[in-house]
């Protein structure tokens, strides 16, 4: 079975603090994305990244970046956190770049709340 | 963006009631991915349809994609208490998936 893994499943944090949230995946995925998920406003794709070392921009990348060191691993940083940013964020991989009926598997989630 | 229009919001049914949600766009996808997300947790995938006119099943569920490829729809039949969530469709683009708004499920014993 495909396992993505985040590395919190809450986090509290301050307004300006750096944040950084971790997500594994154990299949050997060259895919990896970071959504956010708000009531009313569905999943958001904020970067996504088809290899090590390379990331893409999704819908609302603004106030985020990412880092892709090694294929298993993908972060999502957060350089001065705002309460605006209080939201889950779910880490999603999937086997192959480039393919559209690649099918993505998600991690637990991380409930963010920026003080 | 593309946008997919989930219907209905939410759903409030009796246990053993069929249940019925289906997604609509303005775009064309080639994949339609059903999932369900539990409270607290990450979504976890029920159906996938590759193939424009595809109907699909898994256990209770059943899925279909439509022919004009813009559309798809999940039906559950004789709901039970643990198909409490909600349901999200979504369209694969080559750069990520767009999800619907999800419908939320919620069954009264």
């Amino acid at each position: 079975d495909v396992k993505v893994t985040q590395s919190s499943r809450y986090l509290v944090k301050r307004t300006g603090e750096k944040v950084f949230l971790e997500c594994v995946q154990d299949m050997d995925h060259e895919n990896m994305f970071w959504y956010r998920q708000d009531p009313g406003l569905g999943l958001r794709l904020i970067y996504f990244s088809y290899d090590v070392k390379m990331k893409e921009k999704g819908d609302i990348p603004e106030g985020y970046s990412v880092s892709r060191e090694k294929k298993e691993r993908f972060s999502l940083i957060l350089e001065s956190a705002s309460t605006n940013q209080t939201s889950m964020y779910l880490c999603a991989s999937s086997l192959r770049a480039g393919q559209s009926t690649d099918t993505q598997y998600f991690g637990p989630g991380t409930r963010l709340t920026v003080l | 963006g593309q946008q997919l229009n989930q219907s209905p919001q939410s759903m409030f049914i009796q246990e053993g009631e069929d249940v019925s949600m289906n997604c609509t766009s303005s775009s064309i996808f080639n994949t339609w991915l059903w999932y369900k997300q539990d409270p607290g947790e990450g979504p976890v995938l029920l159906i996938a349809l590759y193939k424009a006119g595809e109907l699909t099943s898994n256990g209770r569920l059943t899925a279909q994609f439509g022919i004009t490829r813009k559309d798809s729809f999940l039906n559950i039949s004789a709901s039970i208490p643990s198909d409490v969530g909600i349901y999200f469709c979504a369209g694969d683009r080559a750069d990520g998936l767009t999800f619907g708004k999800g419908t939320h499920l919620i069954i009264q014993p």
